[in-house]
């Protein structure tokens, strides 16, 4: 089956850039949407951003053009870099595999499997 | 962007209670909204998806409805390993709701 392993520093500082890679094992990186997505301490689940096994991207508005994920198929491995980071991206960082369904034209997406979460800490 | 807004916040129920929890999308979302269950320390974990199905090796206990702009899950009868933080998400833009916490009365 499928896991999903992320991996980076802990501890990135004000105005720096966080850089997190997650490593897919038991399956193929190919036809699938793999995401990241965050959780403040003590706070609700933000989706950040996905990317398609072409390389096609979509980001969510609010982080704008901070936000870049990136593909790695040799290595089974996605990437996310966050720049200009200050205290409010301190989270547990997620990645995660989109599945999605056909149904008459729609394509219905959920997050399965998880990562089990990194936790990044934005301080000096 | 489109919100979605679950209620409520936190429930105290015991077990074998029936627990009913609501999403309500800002704009009609069709069936494009899915439910996760987070315990302390993991990753959210799909229970359902596209509004009702429920995911493979699921327990039957949890079921979704609605369509449109309100959605509900409900666990049918609350067991001790249910204790957790449930997300409402639209995948229609994706954005989750804010979670609605299920505490031991």
């Amino acid at each position: 089956q499928v896991q999903l392993q992320e991996s980076g520093p802990g501890l990135v500082k004000p105005s720096e850039t966080l850089s997190l890679t997650c490593t897919v094992s038991g399956g193929s990186l190919s036809t699938y949407f793999w995401s990241w997505i965050r959780q403040p301490p003590g706070k609700g689940l933000e989706w950040i951003g996905n990317i398609y096994s072409t390389g096609s991207t979509r980001y969510t508005p609010s982080l704008g053009s901070r936000v870049t994920i990136s593909l790695d198929t040799s290595k089974s491995q996605f990437s996310l870099k966050l720049n200009s980071v200050t205290a409010a991206d301190t989270a547990v960082y997620y990645c995660a595999r989109d599945l999605y369904m056909s149904v008459a034209g729609d394509l219905y997406t959920w997050f399965d499997p998880w990562g089990q979460g990194t936790l990044v800490i934005v301080s000096s | 962007d489109i919100q979605v807004t679950q209620s409520p916040s936190s429930l105290s129920a015991s077990v074998g209670d029936r627990v009913t929890i609501t999403c309500r999308a800002s704009q009609n979302i069709g069936n494009f909204l899915n439910w996760y269950q987070q315990k302390p320390g993991k990753a959210p974990k799909v229970l359902i998806y596209a509004a009702t199905t429920l995911q493979g090796g699921v327990s039957s206990r949890f079921s979704g409805s609605g369509s449109g702009t309100d959605f509900t899950l409900t666990i049918s009868s609350l067991q001790p390993e249910d204790f957790a933080t449930y997300y409402c998400q639209q995948s229609y833009s994706v954005t989750f709701g804010g979670g609605t916490k299920v505490e031991i009365k």
